[in-house]
């Protein structure tokens, strides 16, 4: 069965570092999507992209945050500088023209 | 903006039970999702119910939905030990709009 995969599954790194998350979603979906779950709390949407742009973000999704499908396979989630409380569980997303969405296992992010 | 809160916030019952965990919205949606995270884990798609539809099965799993009362719920019959997760409601406004979670109940079944 199709699947969403997340690489790296935990990622540790220091508080100014860029970081760099890696999904890719399964082949034939349209939409993608990265949320976050900070620890014990609930999942928080990030951002949406389509067609190769953004089609919404949330406030969380500021300028230190950017996505890029590079290749047509892969969908990133890059964070310039990281911050102490960007320290979450990212999970990529993605669905079809069908409403159902799926999620990757998730990387997660420690920031020290 | 809209939210999915579940209740309650933790279950605990034993195998062979049925789970019953509830859901609240505060706009009109276009569909509502039911996913289970194991503890630490990604998030598992369980099943999706329309705007129009009222209630729908999948195995063990049962879900309603009562937009005049902005409510869903889902039930799993025959609980087993492996059930045990958080499981999270998340509603869809329109097509592309995101999805918005609850914060989810935990459910411990015990054997």
């Amino acid at each position: 069965e199709p699947e969403v995969t997340q690489t790296p599954s935990h990622q540790v790194t220091q508080m100014g570092q860029e970081v760099i998350l890696r999904c890719v979603p399964i082949s034939n979906h349209l939409y993608f999507y990265w949320y976050r779950q900070i620890l014990g709390q609930k999942v928080e949407f990030l951002v949406s992209f389509y067609n190769n742009e953004i089609s919404e973000k949330s406030e969380i999704f500021d300028d230190q945050f950017s996505v890029e499908r590079p290749d047509g396979s892969n969908f990133t989630l890059k964070i310039r500088s990281t911050k102490l409380e960007d320290s979450a569980m990212y999970f990529c997303a993605s669905r079809s023209g069908v409403d159902e969405q799926y999620f990757g296992p998730g990387t997660r992010l420690t920031v020290t | 903006s809209q939210q999915g809160e579940e209740d309650p916030q933790a279950l605990s019952i034993q195998e062979g039970e049925n789970a019953t965990m509830n859901c609240s919205y505060k706009t009109s949606i276009n569909n509502l999702q039911w996913y289970r995270q194991n503890s630490g884990r990604g998030l598992v798609h369980l099943i999706l119910i329309r705007s129009n539809e009222r209630e729908k099965h999948s195995g063990r799993l049962r879900v309603t939905l009562d937009t005049s009362k902005k409510s869903s719920s889902l039930l799993i019959t025959a609980s087993r030990a492996a059930d045990t997760a958080s499981y999270f409601c998340a509603t869809r406004n329109s097509g592309n709009t995101p999805l918005v979670f609850g914060k989810g109940t935990r459910l411990s079944v015990i054997a």
